[in-house]
């Protein structure tokens, strides 16, 4: 079946630290995949995407590249602020069904101080 | 335009009753679906709503149902309660359905069984 499978957390930090979060996953085919953040309190938010092998998702200086060859959608980002600190999940939605499913990684806690 | 909103945001049951939890969905999207958060677990896809049908369903008992009326909006219904369904539930809506749209998600509701 699909799965995606996160590196454990929390990850800490010191402000201006460069942060990666891995990320990789199993599935039939070529799904798209996505970064969900969570603040406290909060729902989720969509943080970037790709869709298909070698894009790269960015947003607010978060990055991660498609890449098929080791089924990974690692999450970067060159200089952390304590105001990134939340929940990161990786997630995968299978292409071609007409489904919005998404499946999702167990989340890693990133907390970053002053 | 006013995101997903969820009602209640917190709910506080004891087991063995029934509860119903709201959703309604930015203004113009169709799609609705339904996650539950919790600790041991993360989060896991519930069921998938489009234009009124439940087009997709998750892994979970036959208490757990849920429909969608005619102007979108989505209910979900867990029916004699159990400790384990305490969770945070989130609802995310998206414009359509397919590989295109992107899913917004809720602030949830936070259900405690006692």
């Amino acid at each position: 079946g699909n799965s995606v499978t996160q590196m454990e957390g929390p990850v800490t930090l010191s402000e201006e630290a460069f942060l990666t979060i891995n990320c990789t996953y199993t599935a039939t085919g070529y799904p798209s995949l996505f970064w969900y953040v969570q603040y406290p309190g909060e729902g989720l938010q969509l943080l970037l995407k790709a869709t298909k092998a070698d894009d790269k998702g960015s947003n607010k200086g978060f990055e991660a590249t498609y890449r098929k060859e080791t089924t990974s959608f690692h999450l970067e980002k060159g200089s952390v602020q304590v105001s990134d600190s939340a929940v990161y999940f990786c997630a995968l939605r299978k292409m071609n069904t007409g489904f919005q499913k998404l499946v999702f990684g167990t989340g890693t806690r990133l907390l970053v101080s002053p | 335009k006013a995101g997903v909103t969820q009602t209640p945001r917190y709910l506080i049951k004891t087991r063995g009753q029934q509860v119903t939890l709201s959703c309604s969905p930015i203004s113009g999207h169709r799609s609705v679906s339904w996650y539950q958060q919790t600790p041991g677990q993360g989060l896991q896809f519930l069921f998938e709503y489009f234009s009124e049908t439940q087009r997709n369903k998750g892994n979970f008992p036959g208490r757990f149902s849920g429909r969608q009326f005619s102007n979108s909006r989505s209910e979900m219904n867990v029916s004699t309660l159990e400790l384990g369904d305490s969770a945070l539930y989130l609802c995310a809506s998206s414009p359509g359905q397919g590989d295109f749209y992107e899913q917004y998600f809720g602030p949830g509701t936070r259900l405690t069984v006692t």
